[in-house]
């Protein structure tokens, strides 16, 4: 089943911070998350683990609340570069499991 | 992470004819997948390919619209048959390659079908 993913679009000025959401109706083991630029394949981010800590890149970082079933991605003093959709991708094995991803949300850094 | 290739890159096609992707990785994988993305959507798991045995399909796919070949643990095709403009998309075939089964894509197939 699809994870739902809030908002849609976001439109943030350089500097600013955003929150992307990502929650499930069934049992994550692990979240992940990536990023695609448009006409480019995603590339991924960071991955949250069911038990795990929370996980930073660079000023993005994660959280995964298991019990909500959810998790949040915290982009702080946004860049230009930051612009493209954000997936996030769930799976119920830690390993050798299909990952099933969000619709996406679209953010957009402008200067 | 991994290299992946996809070829073709990018193709058009017409009604009713069949066109095969290949999916070429620099090392060995357990499993591939192939995906779909149509403009502005999200990534469709379209079926798991794992050497040595027959594709696991998604819900709404099947093995007659898009037969998967995967003859060794770095090459796989997804053929896309007897296909239709609603069939026009971006393929991506991706591998896990890390160890909690982080996704690692090809660039993608670009398929316009006429």
């Amino acid at each position: 089943q699809q994870p739902v993913q809030s908002p849609q679009a976001v439109i943030l000025r350089e500097g600013e911070d955003a929150v992307i959401n990502c929650s499930s109706s069934k049992a994550l083991y692990s979240v992940h998350w990536y990023r695609q630029k448009h006409g480019e394949a995603p590339v991924f981010l960071m991955i949250l683990l069911k038990g795990g800590e929370q996980k930073g890149h660079e000023k993005i970082s994660a959280s995964f609340n298991e019990k909500k079933q959810q998790s949040s991605l915290y982009l702080t003093a946004s860049q230009l570069s930051y612009s493209g959709t954000y997936f996030c991708g769930t799976a119920k094995k830690t390993s050798y499991d299909k990952v099933i991803f969000g619709p996406g949300t679209s953010l957009s850094v402008i200067p | 992470s991994a290299v992946i290739s996809q070829k073709p890159s990018r193709d058009i096609c017409q009604r009713g004819t069949s066109l095969t992707i290949q999916c070429q990785v620099d090392s060995q994988v357990t499993m591939m997948f192939w995906y779909r993305q149509q403009p502005g959507q999200s990534l469709t798991l379209i079926a798991t390919a794992n050497q040595g045995s027959e594709a696991t399909y998604e819900s709404g796919f099947v093995i007659d619209k898009f037969p998967i070949s995967r003859p060794n643990l770095t090459f796989s095709t997804l053929t896309v048959s007897n296909m239709s403009p609603e069939d026009s998309s971006i393929y991506l075939c991706s591998v896990d390659r890390g160890l909690y089964n982080e996704q690692f894509f090809g660039p993608g197939t670009r398929l316009t079908v006429l």
